[in-house]
């Protein structure tokens, strides 16, 4: 099985600043990589698809980048309404392996 | 368009076992697999299993010796079962299926375990 690492596994920042998340693929997944947002008591909401491309709606601030085996999420400058938890999910092979979260906070 | 929906009882006593469906709508289960993710409160998100379209089936190692995976195609049903449920299975299950840009999701299910 594919295993995916993220981290960190929370993070305090401040608004406006930048925040960046990691996951690390054991193996190739190409860009079959997703980034997700979840807040309490809800469902994952899909920011990015594809490893880079933004899903409809979410706003420009996110953005996802690769290197590699290497997957970043990039919060150019944090709002409120961004904190909660946020976790990556590889979909190249079954099964499906998500990364084990990172609990986004305000400082 | 594509729906999943799931259903059980939001109650299940510890050492029983958990029924759960999904019912689609929107796409054959011929066509697409369909697989359970679940999230432990408090904790992460994991995929549990799925039931390919052609009616095989596979499951995480962790939960295989627990867990079982069936369907109706007729009803546009797939089925979760898992046995010797503990208060840790405490959570959200959800049923998803592949898709593009990114999987469809279930609204979700919580299930409590507890006496």
């Amino acid at each position: 099985d594919i295993q995916v690492t993220q981290s960190p596994a929370s993070l305090s920042a401040s608004p406006e600043e930048i925040v960046t998340i990691t996951c690390q693929a054991s193996q190739d997944i190409g860009s079959s990589l997703l980034w997700y947002q979840q807040k309490p008591g809800k469902s994952p909401q899909l920011l990015i698809y594809s490893a880079t491309i933004l899903a409809d709606g979410v706003p420009s601030r996110f953005s996802g980048s690769r290197s590699g085996t290497q997957y970043s999420l990039k919060i150019s400058r944090l709002q409120v309404e961004d904190i909660g938890t946020y976790y990556c999910l590889q979909v190249s092979s079954s099964p499906w392996t998500f990364g084990g979260g990172t609990k986004l906070e305000l400082k | 368009q594509v729906q999943l929906t799931e259903s059980g009882p939001g109650l299940v006593h510890p050492s029983e076992t958990l029924s759960l469906t999904c019912t689609v709508s929107g796409f054959s289960l011929t066509g697409y697999s369909v697989y359970w993710v679940r999230q432990p409160s408090g904790k992460g998100l994991e995929w549990m299993g799925r039931m390919r379209y052609n009616g095989d089936t596979s499951y995480n190692s962790a939960l295989k010796s627990r867990l079982s995976i069936s369907r109706d195609t007729s009803k546009n049903q797939v089925f979760l079962k898992m046995n010797s449920l503990q208060t840790d299975d405490t959570g959200t299950y959800y049923c998803t299926r592949d898709g593009y840009p990114a999987p469809y999701w279930g609204q979700g299910v919580m299930v409590t375990v507890s006496s």
